[in-house]
Parts: C-alpha cells; sequence; structure tokens
C-alpha cells in the first residue's frame, strides 16, 4: 500500500480563503517535508518539519509524530499559491517517499 | 548561485534506443538523486548517490543505470529505452535537512 496518502487530491478556493491540507503516513515517522511544484514543474521546499510546528508566512506546517501525520496550513490564499503541494516521508539518506500531491487552484 | 541544471530540458526518444540525462550541481552537496515523476503522481526513487563513484538504488531501478563521475554531475542512463519510461525524470542534491534543491526537470517521450 501506500505510505503516504495526500488529501483531498484537488482543492479549489476563492482567494482569501484557508486552506488545509493533510498528510497521513503508513510507517513511523523519521522525518518529513512539504514541497512545493509550480505549474511549469519545478519543485521548492517549503518545509522540513520531522515535528511540532512552523511557520513561514501565510503557511504553517504541523506534523505529530505519534499519529503519524503532518498538515500544512494556508492563510488567506492567493492566486500564485496555484500548484502542487507535495508532502515526502524520508526513509533514510536523505532519500524520499512522495504523496501523490494535493492541487491547488486559487481563483480571483 | 547555487542551482541543479538538468540537460536536456525535453527529449523524444526511439524504443530500444540509448538516452542519457544529465545533472549538474553547484551547491557542494554530497548526496544527489534521481526521479520519475508520472503525470498525476508524485515523485519516485530511481537511484541516488552520495559519493563520487558510487550509486546506489533507489525504489524503482530497473531499467536505469545511474552514474557519478564527480561530485557535481549524477547522470541517469536507459539503456534501452521502453514507452513506460516516458515520464518527466527530476535530479535533487541535498546535505539533508532542508536544503534539498531540485532541478527544472527533463521531460522524456518515448515513441
Amino acid at each position: 500500500g501506500q505510505q503516504v496518502q495526500q488529501s483531498p487530491a484537488s482543492l479549489v478556493l476563492q482567494e482569501g480563503e484557508n486552506a488545509e491540507l493533510q498528510c497521513n503516513f503508513s510507517t513511523s515517522l523519521n522525518s518529513m517535508q512539504w514541497f512545493y511544484q509550480r505549474p511549469g514543474g519545478s519543485l521548492v521546499s517549503l518545509f522540513y518539519n520531522p515535528s511540532g510546528t512552523k511557520h513561514s508566512g501565510r503557511l504553517t506546517s504541523t506534523t505529530v509524530i505519534k499519529e503519524r501525520r503532518s498538515s500544512l496550513h494556508i492563510s488567506s490564499s492567493q492566486t500564485t499559491d496555484s500548484g502542487t503541494y507535495l508532502c515526502a516521508l524520508e526513509k533514510g539518506n536523505y532519500k524520499y517517499v512522495f504523496g501523490a500531491g494535493t492541487r491547488l487552484k486559487v481563483i480571483a | 548561485e547555487a542551482a541543479v541544471t538538468q540537460s536536456p530540458r525535453s527529449k523524444v526518444a526511439v524504443t530500444g534506443g540509448k538516452v542519457t540525462l544529465s545533472c549538474h550541481q553547484t551547491n557542494n552537496h554530497d548526496y544527489m538523486y534521481w526521479y520519475r515523476q508520472d503525470t498525476g503522481h508524485g515523485l519516485r526513487l530511481i537511484h541516488y548517490s552520495y559519493v563520487a563513484d558510487s550509486t546506489e538504488k533507489g525504489d524503482i531501478p530497473d531499467g536505469y543505470k545511474a552514474s557519478r563521475p564527480s561530485q557535481e554531475n549524477f547522470s541517469l542512463i536507459l539503456e534501452l529505452a521502453s514507452l513506460s519510461q516516458t515520464a518527466v525524470y527530476f535530479c535533487a542534491s541535498s546535505t539533508g535537512g532542508s536544503d534539498y534543491t531540485f532541478g527544472s526537470g527533463t521531460r522524456l517521450l518515448v515513441i
């Protein structure tokens, strides 16, 4: 089965709305990371978050190790937030197993 | 500026032909990775390397070889390209933690 499951698969927001993206892991959590994939394809790291809560601007990531889950909260969404959000589970040697992603579209 | 550069950006290959995808990083990172992404899916690890002249198999290595001749360069080789290898390929470098840097990807179409 899939080690990393993301929900929802897709999401459409009106600009200014908030979003909560979920990531669940079927195996024990060593470390994890959230990535953003631009519509053009390239990926950037948003959060390296082994545990706890981290903030960056309008983004907040919360990882709960015991529950094997992580969430990404986007507040006051903007059209430039559109793209795909991927969570990934570290499997040692900084190798990652990725979820299928959440495709976000923010409309003005 | 530190970066990961992939070449070519896109390629059309014939079934049974040989394909080489190249990756160059200026981050001074020890770890390098090759992932593939199929439409609508996340990334899957093909090969990785943590030191020059050594490569390791990832989760889906069948049909692929890798070469790491220097710290900066990491290639992915498809000796006999097949239709199922049509995908977008991403190279990445890392020393661990949040400094995971991806290239822009190579779109490979095998016909």
